[in-house]
């Protein structure tokens, strides 16, 4: 099994709801990524999960809050979001360790939409 | 800091015709390199990298890329161009294990 999964597909959300993102991936990979993309722009990095842990937060604002209850899950919390943070999210997982060579595998993404 | 440099957003072809996409980086070590596409809608998907075994690395859908580190470049390209290739393409270069630094994409178009 070669596939990162995304659950949903599509979301539509008011500014005071709560909801989640879901990922979820079998190769087997210990690192696992967040990723923002707006329209016709390359994909910012959220947060990246290595081995379970926190490894990098890139400043993200707190109404997303990330989770990995283990090593095939991976969870974005939204909770109080703005109209601006409309976009595609995207997840994606690779090997992990300590090369830079491990290629990422990305999801079909959620397309998120803010109200 | 790394960085990559995608030159043209926007790229028009003729179906059958050379597909050339440029992509120029800057990295202080060896880098790896990566080739994705994203098609409308979609996540992006891996066509090929380079990890410093072959400076000539071919890809999936008859793609391929050539290092040069001479000028630090990598582009993109395939022989012949099908209707089905039109999709954003991203470089991308590495940043220690986890961060990829992605270039801002091209654009593909094929004419028919």
């Amino acid at each position: 099994d070669t596939e990162v999964t995304q659950t949903p597909k599509h979301l539509v959300m008011g500014m005071t709801n709560k909801k989640s993102l879901k990922c979820e991936q079998h190769m087997g990979h210990r690192a696992m990524y967040w990723y923002k993309q707006k329209a016709k722009k390359p994909p910012e990095l959220m947060f990246v999960y290595s081995y379970e842990k926190l490894s990098i937060n890139e400043s993200v604002p707190s109404r997303f809050s990330p989770e990995c209850p283990n090593s095939s899950l991976l969870n974005l919390h939204l909770h109080a979001l703005q109209p601006e943070d409309s976009a595609l999210y995207l997840c994606a997982s690779s090997r992990g360790g300590d090369r830079g060579n491990n290629e990422q595998f990305f999801g079909p993404g959620t397309r998120l939409t803010v109200l | 800091a790394q960085s990559v440099t995608q030159l043209g957003s926007h790229v028009s072809v003729s179906e059958g015709a050379l597909v050339l996409l440029r992509c120029n980086y800057s990295s202080s070590v060896p880098p790896y390199l990566f080739w994705y596409v994203q098609y409308p809608n979609q996540g992006l998907q891996l066509l090929l990298k380079y990890t410093s075994a072959a400076t000539l690395v071919k890809g999936i859908n008859g793609f391929e890329a050539e290092f040069k580190k001479s000028e630090t470049s990598f582009h993109l390209t395939k022989p012949s161009a099908h209707m089905s290739d039109a999709a954003e393409y991203f470089c991308a270069v590495t940043e220690g294990t986890y961060k990829y630094i992605f270039g801002t994409g091209t654009r593909l178009k094929v004419l028919a």
